[in-house]
């Protein structure tokens, strides 16, 4: 069965400091998302993306996060400079809505779990 | 987007079946209703999705009432292995690219 995999499945960074996380998500699949979940807490959406543009974001998603599809099978998420409380569980999913797919549902990743120090 | 309201938890016995009933009062048209399944440290994983009526798959059944305020997921003869966190999710999924909303979720325990 096709998966939505995700890198590193573990990142570690100072305050402060960059980090891209990585996913790709399956072959056929059209939109993608960005979620995150902070440790004991509720699954949380930051953005969604088609056609190469941001269809929704969340509050959550402000300056410091930025997506990306830098080409046709990885999807990417930035934070510029993150802080403590960006630490937490970070989920890619995707989704096939191709015409006649009679189910919407969102294929979600392994997980990268980001720890900010 | 619909406000969904469901237990906190729940706890169950393994080879019972568990009924957990998610509120929407607020759903609109052209929502569906999805509920998914969350095991500790994994992302979450759908379970069914329905419009109306009754949805029945290898894993669960969705019952949805006429006025589709309320819905309600039935796990038969559950096992240790579901125990997860479950999540009903309202929105109008077909048009793709929506603000998937989150709730809480129902915590259910499954014992032996």
């Amino acid at each position: 069965e096709p998966e939505v995999t995700q890198t590193p499945s573990h990142q570690v960074t100072q305050m402060g400091q960059e980090v891209i996380l990585r996913c790709v998500p399956i072959s056929n699949h059209l939109y993608f998302y960005w979620y995150r979940q902070i440790l004991g807490q509720k699954v949380e959406f930051l953005v969604s993306f088609y056609n190469n543009e941001i269809s929704e974001k969340s509050e959550i998603f402000d300056d410091q996060f930025s997506v990306e599809r830098p080409d046709g099978s990885n999807f990417t998420l930035k934070i510029r400079s993150t802080k403590l409380e960006d630490s937490a569980m970070y989920f890619c999913a995707s989704t096939d809505v191709s015409y006649g797919t009679s189910v919407r549902e969102q294929y979600f990743g392994p997980g990268t779990r980001l720890t900010v120090t | 987007l619909a406000k969904t309201t469901q237990p906190i938890s729940m706890d169950s016995y393994e080879g019972q079946e568990v009924n957990i009933t998610c509120s929407h009062n607020n759903i609109a048209t052209n929502d569906y209703i999805t509920w998914y399944q969350q095991f500790p440290s994994q992302g979450p994983r759908f379970i069914i999705q329905g419009y109306k009526t009754k949805v029945t798959n290898e894993v669960a059944s969705l019952f949805i009432p006429a006025d589709r305020k309320s819905s309600t997921l039935s796990l038969p003869r559950v096992s240790l292995s579901d125990t997860a966190v479950y999540y009903c999710l309202v929105g109008d999924f077909y048009t793709g690219g929506f603000k998937t909303i989150f709730g809480a979720g129902t915590r259910l325990f499954v014992k032996a």
